[in-house]
């Protein structure tokens, strides 16, 4: 089974500034992918980042860098330079890998909701 | 491009009813996965079709069903509605053998069961 936690319920940002979200997982699979997903409040769930457990460098696009610390099972966002656009909830989410090469179905955590202060 | 599109964005149904819920995946794409989010909370994974097939399931009863056409867009039919059911209801594309971070969202649609 697969587990996601997220516990910053709410976060806030200084506009300019960098936040970091937190996120730890549970697997029992030998190999997995990490993903972030924006969700404004429109409902979309928009792809941020993507971290494989076997990739041997931090993931990076743009302003969001994902912390992948394997032996403490954490996968942090970090947006740097926030801006008030990314005012939204933000979801952590893993799937195990299966040998055909695409990912099995995202267990997703509770997600941290995110304000941008001007 | 037309990413993933899901109809009708927003429904209100009376208990007791059913539903369908309509998703076309990105092109090229031939995965569908359908997720319910309640309110305040993450997405969890209802099922996924590949082949037309169901391929995956998680924990949902029965009364969920879906159905992939050979054009590889999906159905989600929820039978017997009850008020717990209202939810944000995500549909993912994917491709199988592609990479992993191939899996795009529509926009939802929004069930509202009275």
């Amino acid at each position: 089974a697969q587990k996601i936690t997220q516990t910053q319920p709410g976060m806030f940002v200084q506009e300019k500034e960098a936040v970091t979200l937190d996120c730890t997982y549970d697997t029992s699979d030998p190999s997995y992918g990490l993903f972030w997903y924006k969700q404004p409040s429109s409902g979309e769930m928009i792809f941020l980042i993507y971290q494989g457990s076997y990739d041997q460098q931090n993931a990076t696009e743009g302003r969001y860098s994902l912390n992948f610390q394997k032996a403490r099972k954490s996968a942090n966002l970090v947006i740097s330079a926030s801006q008030l656009g990314d005012s939204a909830m933000y979801f952590c989410a893993m799937s195990a890998l299966i040998s055909s090469g695409s990912a099995r179905q995202l267990t997703f955590g509770s997600g941290t909701q995110l304000t941008v202060l001007p | 491009d037309a990413g993933v599109t899901q109809s009708p964005t927003h429904l209100i149904k009376t208990r007791g009813q059913q539903v369908t819920l309509r998703c076309s995946p990105k092109s090229g794409h031939d995965t569908v996965s359908w997720y319910q989010q309640a309110l305040g909370q993450g997405p969890q994974f209802i099922f996924q079709y590949y082949e037309e097939e169901e391929r995956q399931r998680g924990n949902f009863p029965d009364r969920f069903s879906g159905h992939q056409f050979p054009n590889y867009s999906s159905e989600l039919n929820v039978n017997a509605l009850l008020l717990g059911d209202s939810a944000l209801y995500l549909c993912a594309s994917s491709l199988v053998g592609g990479r992993n971070t191939e899996a795009f969202f529509g926009q939802g649609t929004r069930l509202t069961v009275v």
